[in-house]
């Protein structure tokens, strides 16, 4: 059983398109990653979420924490080929900040 | 950023050897190293927790007598897959952070190894 669900599983857009991907739980988690993955390598941490409610922006990606610690979102504003991967969320439960259990992951597609 | 390495990057053996798989954090003190495994197309899957020096904590459902780890310095844990079998085949990734599980310090991931058993 996932503790973490991501939706969607596959997303294929255009180029300057918007997107969200989503990942929720019942479980409330103390913080929650999100890593971009290419094929053949290790997941790049893109940003951490703390705080119930809290929102970062990291160019073109923000980044939304629930207020209730069990969700989080990632909004892309117009999409680029670039941002072709395997989006992943992370979250950390009770006091094990540092130990992450991964959600089932959103493969991206940006066509040019 | 902190770089942690993997070796082999792939590896390809017999069904019933031994594979041995290294993480390297190689400019850091690692004192916690994580190991996850990947199936094509899938997410990350915790098998096992690594502190320096300790015995490591296993997941529920991983066998911690087929997946022997060892984390002897702070530089290197080894994960090796004993008598593997080709349900046994993945993408193993290992992390590494500079504190203790429960820190909240940030891991860094390998580039992973892709193990195929034949």
């Amino acid at each position: 059983t996932q503790l973490l669900e991501q939706s969607p599983q596959f997303l294929s857009i255009q180029e300057g398109e918007n997107l969200t991907v989503y990942c929720n739980s019942s479980s409330v988690f103390s913080s929650l990653q999100w890593y971009r993955q290419e094929p053949g390598e290790g997941p790049v941490l893109l940003v951490t979420v703390v705080t119930g409610g809290e929102v970062k922006k990291l160019k073109r990606l923000t980044f939304q924490f629930g207020d209730a610690r069990k969700d989080s979102s990632l909004h892309i504003t117009a999409a680029q080929p670039g941002d072709t991967g395997l989006y992943l969320c992370a979250g950390a439960r009770g006091n094990n900040f540092n130990k992450f259990y991964f959600g089932s992951g959103t493969k991206l597609n940006v066509k040019p | 950023g902190a770089v942690v390495s993997q070796h082999p990057s792939w590896v390809i053996c017999k069904s019933g050897t031994s594979v041995k798989i290294e993480c390297r954090s190689l400019d850091f003190q690692a004192t916690t190293m994580f190991w996850y495994r990947q199936f094509p197309k899938q997410s990350l899957m915790l098998m096992a927790t690594s502190n320096e020096g300790s015995k490591a904590t296993y997941e529920q459902g991983v066998e911690k007598d087929k997946f022997l780890i060892n984390h002897a310095s702070l530089t290197l844990s080894t994960l090796t897959v004993t008598s593997a079998h080709p349900e046994d085949s993945s993408f193993y990734i290992c992390s590494a952070t500079p504190g203790l599980a429960g820190s909240g310090n940030e891991q860094f991931f390998g580039p992973g190894t892709r193990l195929t058993v034949l």
